[in-house]
């Protein structure tokens, strides 16, 4: 899972498993969670969220899961696919009139392997 | 095709420099952003504007300054204050209301470098 420091976790999985990434936050007044995928040298790009009032979200091939009691989150990709292959990464807002005021994780690296 | 356009993609800087970051979006969306990734750590917010000709500071605002003049623009400076400014920098933009003002769309990022 994700954590405060300059090496990023890594998961490394073969083409056609199930991946889960971790990711731990901090700010118990957050109600808000995105996860977003970064390919090398590109923006990040939006895969899925869920609000605090929900504890699962199913979108294509992805799931989010949210544990509020212990402040976790979680990405689950089914039949992961080479082109998975990024760094991900979850974000929290606590809301309120900040606009777009993302909280970021630090990343897990997730390396597809044919 | 509707989206965020950064430019340019690398950038040089040299000592005691300024020099400016273009961010255009035709998305209509109200909220900018600029945030700032350092290799091996998450973004970090460094200016938002929720409205043309307002923009708050984010977290790391300390050698930077923005202009929001036109809905779809929002320049950043790097300033000659910024003493260490070698980062890959991206743009994002946001609706505004409920449910949409946290989903960022974000442009291909500018890798700015000190020569």
């Amino acid at each position: 899972g994700e954590s405060v420091g300059l090496h990023l976790p890594t998961l490394s999985v073969q083409e056609g498993d199930n991946s889960i990434i971790n990711c731990a936050y901090s700010n118990s007044a957050s109600d808000y969670f995105i996860w977003y995928k970064q390919e090398s040298g590109k923006g990040p790009q939006f895969i899925i969220d869920i609000r605090s009032n929900m504890d699962k979200r199913q979108g294509q091939r992805v799931t989010v899961l949210l544990n509020k009691t212990v402040k976790h989150l979680s990405l689950q990709i089914a039949a992961t696919q080479p082109g998975d292959s990024a760094v991900y990464f979850c974000a929290e807002s606590a809301g309120g009139t900040s606009y777009g005021k993302l909280t970021f994780g630090q990343g897990t690296i997730l390396t597809v392997h044919p | 095709d509707g989206g965020i356009t950064q430019s340019p993609k690398y950038l040089f800087r040299k000592e005691g420099q300024n020099v400016t970051l273009s961010c255009e979006q035709n998305l209509n969306h109200d909220a900018m952003y600029w945030y700032r990734q350092d290799p091996g750590q998450g973004l970090r917010l460094i200016y938002y504007s929720q409205i043309v000709n307002d923009f708050q500071k984010g977290d790391i605002a300390e050698g930077y300054s923005v202009s929001r003049e036109k809905k779809e623009s929002f320049p950043l400076t790097v300033t000659s204050a910024q003493k260490n400014p070698t980062a890959f920098y991206l743009c994002a933009s946001s609706l505004r209301g409920q449910g949409m003002r946290e989903k960022l769309f974000f442009g291909s990022g500018t890798q700015l470098s000190v020569l």
